[in-house]
């Protein structure tokens, strides 16, 4: 019941293409859903991030949908650029808890 | 810029030679978090400080300890380090457990000869 699961694990896109990338729960106490970037050798960066009472939330090129009856959220990137190629995580946590916890991972490529 | 700051960014170590990771923040946030981070995995949460009370994951090896002196550091101690320690160390800090974003450190990598 902790688990995230992210999809898929690896994605490669056209620049100029959709990214897009899946995460599921089944910890209905999650009210806090953050997407990170990482880059290799680096931290990961919070890149944006939705609480349950807003469907959709954007921010620039980058899209979180949120679905709360199938416990589902995801991450779009529109007009996906090179300087996009990372590993994306999604995380989940619930308030007044420390812990997130981390989706698997996606490693996308965006070719030039 | 308020930010999380490690050191350093790159450690060699020998194989049971002990090693110290270190992690500032300016931030001034009240919690700070260890994670252990191996190649093409997520981040796993070895132990968070909420001010100065210590909490450690159950599954976090006895060889890793942290002390937190004042608000600003936090240090990662690895008495005896294993070639399966080899890895990337993330510091994150929360300003408390109900705002929910962590802000990340840029990691040391940390290398076990």
């Amino acid at each position: 019941q902790q688990q995230v699961k992210q999809s898929p694990q690896s994605l490669i896109v056209q620049k100029g293409g959709i990214s897009i990338i899946n995460c599921a729960y089944e910890n209905t106490a999650f009210d806090y859903f953050p997407w990170y970037q990482q880059f290799p050798g680096k931290g990961p960066a919070l890149l944006i991030a939705i609480r349950p009472d807003v469907s959709e939330k954007k921010e620039g090129r980058f899209t979180i949908s949120f679905n709360k009856s199938a416990k589902q959220f995801s991450l779009h990137i529109m007009d996906s650029q090179p300087g996009d190629s990372a590993t994306y995580f999604c995380a989940a946590s619930a308030s007044g808890t420390y812990k997130y916890i981390f989706g698997t991972g996606t490693r996308l490529k965006v070719l030039a | 810029d308020a930010m999380v700051i490690q050191n350093p960014r790159y450690q060699v170590t020998q194989f049971g030679k002990p090693v110290t990771l270190s992690c500032s923040q300016t931030l001034n946030h009240n919690v700070m978090y260890w994670y252990q981070q191996k190649s093409s995995q997520a981040p796993k949460l070895l132990f968070h400080y909420y001010d100065k009370d210590f909490n450690n994951e159950a599954d976090t090896p006895d060889n890793f300890q942290s002390r937190r002196p004042n608000t600003s550091f936090c240090f990662l101690d690895i008495r005896s380090p294993g070639l399966g320690d080899a890895a990337m160390y993330l510091c994150a800090t929360s300003r408390d457990f109900t705002t929910g974003t962590q802000e990340f450190g840029p990691g040391t990598r940390l290398t076990v000869t």
